[in-house]
């Protein structure tokens, strides 16, 4: 089962910040908080990844709280382009395997 | 350089028959895994493969298997297909080694069973 709960829609207006958040109240100390997306019928995209420490990247950014039971993706200008489903996932770091558990994720419609 | 590359985009078989689906990873990626997503199910992962060995399995029945080459291409077989085997089939790659640990994946083989 994945060990991630996420809202299963939000709306964003074109342009403006798209903020969306990520529980994983039992993440183990050794294990990342990764970011996918899927636009409609396409491959997964990878976004970004971290531990603990807040991460950027060209993409986006990612917001770990303290005690790393919760993130927040953050898209800074939203465009209509960004309409996807977000993925939360919560895996181990350190090459032992690639296996990624998906969860339902956040359908993020961008609005004109 | 290049993505990971699927083949074919498109399939429609009828119950009863078996299908091949092929996965070309990224240049210098040992890693790959297959993913069925259906829109009732979501994502889920089938198996795993490094450097030819099976690393993981999902709880998938025996009708499906995989397999790996030592150019790391991957191909993966659903032998007597099921009308519930239509499915979007991802694969994805990945170095998995030092930092590197994101998966990239192909655009999809859209399997219909009819």
């Amino acid at each position: 089962d994945a060990k991630t709960t996420q809202p299963p829609s939000m709306d964003c207006a074109e342009g403006r910040a798209a903020n969306l958040p990520c529980n994983h109240s039992t993440i183990s100390g050794n294990e990342y908080v990764y970011w996918y997306r899927q636009i409609h019928s396409q491959g997964p995209q990878y976004i970004i990844h971290g531990l603990k420490n807040n991460e950027t990247n060209e993409m986006a950014s990612l917001i770990i709280t303290e005690d790393r039971k919760s993130s927040t993706l953050i898209l800074p200008h939203a465009t209509l382009r960004d309409t996807a489903v977000y993925y939360c996932i919560v895996r181990g770091y350190g090459g032992a395997t690639n296996k990624l558990i998906f969860g339902t994720g956040t359908l993020l419609a961008v609005q004109p | 350089k290049a993505g990971v590359t699927q083949t074919p985009r498109y399939l429609i078989k009828t119950r009863g028959q078996q299908v091949t689906l092929s996965c070309s990873p990224i240049s210098g990626h040992r890693s790959v895994s297959w993913y069925q997503q259906t829109p009732g199910q979501g994502l889920q992962f089938l198996f795993e493969y490094f450097s030819e060995t099976q690393r993981n399995k999902g709880n998938f029945p025996g009708r499906f298997s995989g397999r790996q080459f030592s150019n790391s291409r991957s191909e993966m077989n659903v032998s007597t297909l099921e009308l519930g085997d239509s499915a979007l089939y991802l694969c994805a790659s990945s170095r998995l080694e030092g930092s590197s640990t994101e998966a990239f994946f192909g655009q999809g083989t859209r399997l219909t069973v009819v």
